[in-house]
């Protein structure tokens, strides 16, 4: 299966900025995704990443705020932009790949930023 | 869409046999999955079952799947403490909007 490196692994931030979080896969696919895991949470998906076009956002997620880029078929970011405290999570970036008809989701470790 | 339901938190002694349900609303999946995350790392797939599919057994792992019931549970036989992790059930939707649960916290007691 794929392997994945995000990072940073974790970050503190300032309240109004904005940090890019940076995935890195060691092959190429097509398919990679943005989920985000708050506090105790479960993941919730934020986008899909599109290579060549604009991300595929969820319900919830626009653009303005997490801005996505997918440049190729290794590599991908997430921004999180003007943050606040509830942004405070783990951001987890995936590629799905196919595995004897199954859709199977490969994580990386994940980013875990805390907002003061 | 899919409404997923687990137990937060179990606790079992090692050695003990573990069993972590999940209930579910929407049977549109084709393959369902378990995954597991340890403390400080992203979700690592343990197994999956296809839906027409009822039992998998994949070493200490057994997953058995009741779709009347649409209950999905996984068996860890012999649990030790570095299976002590969030277990997390999931839909794939025919591949689209892949699913989580919420998680099962397992902890191992010496």
């Amino acid at each position: 299966s794929a392997v994945i490196s995000q990072k940073p692994s974790r970050d503190i931030c300032q309240r109004g900025t904005s940090l890019t979080i940076q995935c890195q896969v060691d092959s190429q696919v097509t398919m990679m995704f943005w989920y985000r895991q708050q506090p105790g949470q479960s993941l919730t998906l934020i986008a899909t990443a599109n290579q060549g076009s604009e991300a595929t956002y969820e319900s919830g997620f626009v653009i303005d705020k997490f801005p996505i880029s997918r440049p190729n078929l290794t590599f991908s970011t997430l921004t999180v932009s003007n943050m606040s405290p509830e942004d405070s999570s783990i951001y987890l970036c995936s590629v799905g790949q196919g595995a004897d008809g199954a859709n199977v989701l490969t994580f990386g470790a994940g980013s875990r930023l805390t907002v003061l | 869409g899919e409404d997923v339901e687990q137990s937060l938190f179990l606790s079992v002694r090692e050695g003990d046999s573990s069993v972590i349900n999940c209930t579910y609303t929407d049977s549109s999946s084709t393959y369902l999955y378990w995954y597991k995350q340890e403390p400080g790392a992203g979700l690592q797939l343990l197994t999956y079952i296809f839906s027409n599919m009822d039992m998998k057994q994949d070493q200490r792992l057994t997953v058995l799947l009741n779709k009347k019931d649409k209950h999905l549970s996984l068996r860890i036989a012999d649990t030790q403490t570095g299976d002590s992790a969030i277990y997390f059930c999931g839909f794939d939707n025919y591949g689209q909007n892949f699913v989580f649960g919420p998680g099962t916290r397992l902890s191992v007691l010496p």
